[in-house]
């Protein structure tokens, strides 16, 4: 298994930018976590995602995050308009069941100028 | 919110030596997952621990979770170059709720040749 997919590696774009990040989960697994990770806050949990449909979205921090899983393999998140206070990794997971093991892809890269 | 205490958040070791980190939960909690991320690299699940008083070894790496299912701890005996990276307790409640999956700020491991 290729296991968590995720692209672009890298992003850098210029603040008031649209940036897209793509994640394809492990085949099979139902459960699909957006994480996002930065040296003053760690790592936190924006939106998870159960057969498709967002279960719980209180992490994202504004209106600027948008998620979407239009089907079983593939999943974007979505900042609108960029700050610079957005820049850091942001990781997609996935997992057979809730409580699971997740899966971790190998992260995007973001940095907002 | 849960609150997820790990300490210590930084540790420098020689190699050879023995490692420590803990975690504590002001709740009780239904598990604990580990995870290590290299750096530059991603999390990577290493153990689950969900019954009280349980103890797991991995070769060097050994792992408790409490009496009271509050408080875990890894501990690594004769650190090796290759253990670099930082280690997470991840925590999940009785809510059962991904959501709940609470991430510890980490303890970054430094193992000098």
């Amino acid at each position: 298994d290729a296991g968590v997919i995720q692209s672009p590696r890298h992003e850098v774009t210029e603040m008031g930018q649209e940036v897209t990040l793509r994640c394809k989960p492990i085949s099979g697994h139902d459960y699909l976590f957006w994480y996002r990770q930065t040296m003053m806050r760690g790592l936190e949990l924006l939106i998870y995602f159960n057969n498709n449909v967002p279960i719980d979205d209180s992490g994202m921090p504004e209106d600027r995050f948008s998620a979407k899983m239009p089907n079983a393999s593939f999943s974007t998140l979505k900042i609108q308009p960029s700050e610079p206070r957005d820049s850091a990794v942001y990781f997609c997971a996935s997992s057979l069941q809730v409580t699971d093991t997740q899966y971790f892809g190998p992260g995007t890269r973001l940095t907002v100028l | 919110g849960q609150q997820v205490m790990q300490i210590p958040q930084y540790q420098h070791v020689q190699e050879g030596e023995d490692f420590t980190t803990y975690c504590n939960s002001s709740t009780t909690l239904s598990n604990i997952q580990w995870y290590k991320q290299r750096p530059g690299g991603h999390p990577v699940f290493l153990i689950q621990l969900v019954k009280s008083g349980e103890v797991k070894k991995q070769k060097r790496l050994t792992f408790q979770f409490g009496e009271a299912k509050k408080n875990s701890s890894l501990h690594i005996t004769a650190t090796q170059t290759t253990d670099v990276g930082t280690y997470f307790c991840a925590a999940r409640t009785f809510s059962g709720s991904a959501r709940q999956l609470t991430f510890g700020s980490g303890t970054q491991l430094t193992v000098l040749p």
